[in-house]
């Protein structure tokens, strides 16, 4: 089975600052996508940002990017420039890539908070 | 376009009690995915279709648990003889696929509290 893990339960970032945030996650398979997802105190979930495992670029959108190190199987979200709307809980989130087992695996997640 | 919706937003029952939770997916999505998160927790998978084919619900805890969407579109999430481990946050997402990297648009999820 895949598992998730999210090591950081909290972490704090200055406003306009840079925060990184971590992920681990164990497979055997080798065709795959992982996901961050954003959960702010409302409750509804947000796709912050997408990688396939079969591509070796590492994906961006805008102030977010992904360290992604398919050897190591690690899965970093890098926050630049923070903002105070980016405080929220962070999800790593993995998804096979075969057959119809097309659920999210979720790792525990970590609360960013974001200070002045 | 509208998202996905979910009703109730907050359920409270007694133990015993049999609820019933919504989930009113983006149209046109094929997809349709219940998840249940436990406070301080990542949501865990629970079922999923296809349209209107149940293909996967290895993630239902138990027999209380029951899900159907009958048309392919709105779904329902039913438990049974609520436990006081049953209290969560239950999460309803649609995709316009399962394979792929298509994105699953959540819900704003339906808090169940058994007392």
């Amino acid at each position: 089975a895949q598992t998730v893990t999210q090591s950081q339960p909290e972490m704090s970032v200055q406003e306009a600052e840079t925060v990184t945030l971590s992920c681990t996650y164990d497979t055997s398979e080798s065709d795959y996508y992982l996901f961050w997802y954003k959960q702010p105190p409302s409750r509804q979930m947000i796709l912050v940002i997408r990688q396939e495992a079969y591509k070796q670029q590492n994906a961006t959108e805008n102030r977010f990017s992904v360290n992604f190190q398919k050897a190591a199987k690690s899965f970093s979200l890098k926050i630049s420039d923070s903002q105070l709307g980016d405080a929220a809980m962070y999800f790593c989130a993995y998804k096979r890539g075969t057959g119809t087992a097309s659920k999210l695996t979720f790792g525990t997640g970590t609360r960013l908070q974001v200070t002045l | 376009g509208a998202g996905v919706s979910q009703s109730p937003r907050y359920k409270v029952a007694k133990r015993g009690q049999d609820v019933a939770l919504r989930c009113d997916p983006i149209s046109g999505h094929v997809s349709l995915f219940w998840y249940q998160q436990a406070l301080g927790q990542g949501p865990e998978f629970l079922t999923y279709f296809q349209n209107e084919a149940q293909l996967d619900k290895s993630g239902l805890p138990s027999d209380r648990f029951f899900a159907e969407r009958p048309e392919g579109s709105v779904s329902t999430l039913k438990i049974q003889r609520t436990q006081q481990e049953d209290s969560a946050v239950y999460l309803c997402a649609s995709s316009l696929a399962g394979r792929g990297s298509y994105e699953q648009y959540f819900g704003p999820g339906t808090r169940l509290t058994v007392t």
